[in-house]
């Protein structure tokens, strides 16, 4: 069974920082593309950044977040990571870590819960 | 590639059929194996979302057969065919053709 499992969020003040964690299991991590993609709270879903998988771990972003965020993955912990930096009040969102159908950045298949970041003073 | 969907919101009876439109402003057909880079995802309320169809028409493993993907180039549309009630949500469209992988802005279903 596929698992994602992100954590790592929380308040933080503008212009601060966070990394976000995500935890996968149930398939061959290093084998598939993967994606963080947020959701503001009562709003809908936009894409944030990707990376690829199949060993290339090409990197893709919104421009919202371009050079503020930066996606990395490591094979061998089975992890996704984003760091978020100069953390804006608009970042405040739900991110959800999401696996895609191939080693390319394609169709998310399975999200994980999501966790919560908070920008507020 | 901007995706527009509509309507923003539905209200189907059950049983009926409900249709959900998603319009990209470019094409996401890719020429060279003819498939089209859209995907459609359904988001119950406090939950992540889930992935319906993908290339456009393909039915996600599990996923009843009342959700049905057409469409191809820039004018897409999920149907479901006989609405149940498990089937209130929101529903987006998305494309991978190109980066950042847009969504459509969300259609809420209703009873």
């Amino acid at each position: 069974e596929v698992q994602l499992v992100e954590s790592g969020g929380g308040l933080v003040q503008p212009g601060g920082s966070l990394r976000l964690t995500c935890a996968a299991s149930g398939f061959i991590f290093s084998d598939y593309g993967m994606s963080w993609v947020r959701q503001a709270p009562g709003k809908g879903l936009e894409w944030v950044a990707g990376i690829r998988g199949g060993g290339e771990e090409n990197k893709y972003y919104a421009g919202s977040v371009m050079g503020r965020f930066a996606i990395s993955r490591d094979d061998s912990r089975n992890t996704l990571y984003l760091q978020m930096n100069s953390l804006r009040v608009d970042d405040t969102a739900l991110y959800y870590c999401a696996k895609t159908g191939s080693s390319s950045i394609t169709w998310t298949d399975y999200w994980g819960q999501g966790t919560l970041v908070t920008v507020s003073s | 590639i901007v995706m527009t969907q509509s309507p923003d919101s539905l209200a189907v009876s059950l049983g009926e059929r409900a249709t959900i439109s998603c319009k990209s402003s470019q094409s996401v057909l890719y020429s060279s194996n003819n498939k089209n880079y859209l995907a459609w995802h359904q988001q119950k309320p406090g939950q992540p979302p889930k992935l319906l169809i993908y290339w456009a028409s393909t039915r996600e493993a599990g996923v009843p057969d009342r959700f049905s993907g057409s469409g191809s180039g820039t004018d897409f549309t999920l149907t479901i065919s006989s609405l149940q009630a498990e089937d209130v949500a929101v529903y987006y469209c998305q494309q991978y053709y190109s980066t950042p992988h847009s969504f459509g802005q969300g259609t809420e279903l209703q009873i």
